[in-house]
């Protein structure tokens, strides 16, 4: 299984909704990371968790709260978005070390009305 | 921090056309990436490299590791190849993948 599932598909919230978004693999990956990427730009790293601790977190508002429950399982709460928020928001897993491979959901489009 | 520049950053071609789309990096790294996004898409990874060549059916990846640089060829073009393929690299260990910013390849029947 070389799948990483994200839920939901779209997503379409007001700015003073609170919503999550969920990634799960189930490849042994311990390292995984939620990507935002914007129409026709390549994706920006948001978060990385490595052994279920986060690990880089690149200046992103609070307003976006990552979680990682167990090693096969990323959430990402959104709380109080603003409209520039609405995006492709991309989760990938990877082993730790190794061959580093990078393997990427379909993706969350997340539409902030 | 390495900067990763590609080219075209826009490709049209006919079916059957062989394809070549560049990508070259400013400082030394661990692996290099090809990825291909379709439109409104995830993104699916075609190749690693950390040297030499790679070919996957009618695609083939090479790197040159003292020029710094790799290609992505595509043999026999299909309109179904059309997409956004996107080169990104590591610069160590399990650094963060920096990204180029893609080019987008139409494949016209």
């Amino acid at each position: 299984d070389t799948e990483v599932t994200q839920t939901p598909k779209h997503l379409v919230m007001g700015m003073t909704n609170k919503k999550s978004l969920k990634c799960e693999q189930h490849m042994g990956h311990r390292a995984m990371y939620w990507y935002k990427q914007k129409a026709k730009k390549p994706p920006e790293l948001m978060f990385v968790y490595s052994y279920e601790k986060l690990s880089i977190n690149e200046s992103v508002p609070s307003r976006f709260s990552p979680e990682c429950p167990n090693s096969s399982l990323l959430n990402l709460h959104l709380h109080a978005l603003q409209p520039e928020d609405s995006a492709l928001y991309l989760c990938a897993s990877s082993h730790p070390t190794g061959s580093y491979e990078q393997y990427f959901g379909p993706g969350t489009r997340l539409t902030v009305t | 921090k390495n900067e990763v520049e590609q080219s075209p950053q826009n490709l049209t071609a006919q079916e059957g056309e062989f394809i070549t789309i560049n990508c070259s990096y400013s400082v030394g790294i661990s692996a290099l990436h090809w990825l291909q996004q379709h439109p409104g898409g995830g993104i699916v990874s075609l190749f690693m490299l950390s040297s030499g060549k790679k070919k996957h059916g009618r695609l083939i990846a090479t790197i040159n590791i003292q020029e710094k640089h790799s290609s992505l060829h595509i043999t026999a073009s299909h309109p179904r190849d059309s997409a956004v393929y996107i080169c990104a690299v590591r610069n160590s260990g399990n650094t963060p993948l920096v990204f180029g910013k893609g080019t987008r390849l139409s494949v016209i029947a």
